[in-house]
């Protein structure tokens, strides 16, 4: 069975940074890439960037550029979305998603982390 | 970027009743190798989003047939053709055909 598990619940000041972690199971790792996904509280969704498990390849959302690092350690299939300069509108869920290298959709997704920014 | 535009609430419908959302988007979705990659996503309060159709039309793995989507270039839906209890909960339009992906702002299904 495939699974996306995140990593718990961080709180941090303004202008710190934070890295999430997507653990993937049930399937190939390198032959899916991962997009990360946040919804602030009351609100709707928004992509952040997506990361391929085969190479690397990195694609940002322009608002982010500059604050948002992804990566992936393919020996634990693990994805990791690092963000810097935290503001409080930051402060949402952290959401991974599969996505198919083929057939780009969001087909397997991660429980989410909650990430507050509060001084 | 591309925009997505969904109706903030869906018309209100009776269980077992059918009920569709529409998705605009801004421009085609059509992409170069011919498919065209918009999606509908379904979340339910303090779940994450999870997948229901894919490719405007296919039916991700476990979701059921009362669920179907249509649409070509600009112009979307997604049908249900019997709401029950479980299908309350916020559904997305997300196209990823170009980057940055975007989604729809979401239809919060109303229940009569």
């Amino acid at each position: 069975q495939v699974h996306l598990v995140q990593s718990g619940a961080e709180v941090k000041k303004p202008g710190a940074s934070v890295k999430v972690s997507c653990k993937a199971s049930g399937y190939t790792f390198t032959t899916y890439g991962i997009s990360w996904v946040r919804q602030a509280p009351g609100q709707g969704l928004e992509w952040m960037g997506w990361i391929s498990g085969y190479n690397g390849n990195t694609k940002y959302a322009q608002k982010l550029q500059g604050r948002v690092t992804l990566t992936t350690d393919t020996s634990t299939s693990t994805a990791f979305l690092e963000l810097r300069g935290l503001r409080s509108d930051d402060t949402a869920v952290y959401y991974c998603a599969r996505e198919p290298t083929l057939e780009p959709s969001m087909d397997v997704w991660g429980q989410g982390t909650t990430v507050t920014v509060s001084s | 970027d591309i925009v997505l535009t969904q109706p903030p609430l869906s018309s209100p419908v009776t269980l077992g009743q059918p009920t569709s959302i529409s998705c605009r988007s801004s421009q085609s979705l059509l992409h170069s190798d011919g498919n065209t990659y918009l999606s509908w996503l379904h979340q339910r309060p303090g779940q994450p989003p999870r997948l229901l159709i894919y490719k405007i039309s296919n039916r991700f793995s476990g979701v059921p047939d009362r669920f179907s989507g249509s649409g070509a270039g600009t112009d979307f839906t997604l049908k249900i053709s019997r709401v029950e209890a479980e299908d309350v909960g916020v559904y997305y339009c997300m196209q990823a055909a170009h980057f940055p992906y975007t989604f729809g702002q979401g239809t919060k299904l109303e229940i009569k």
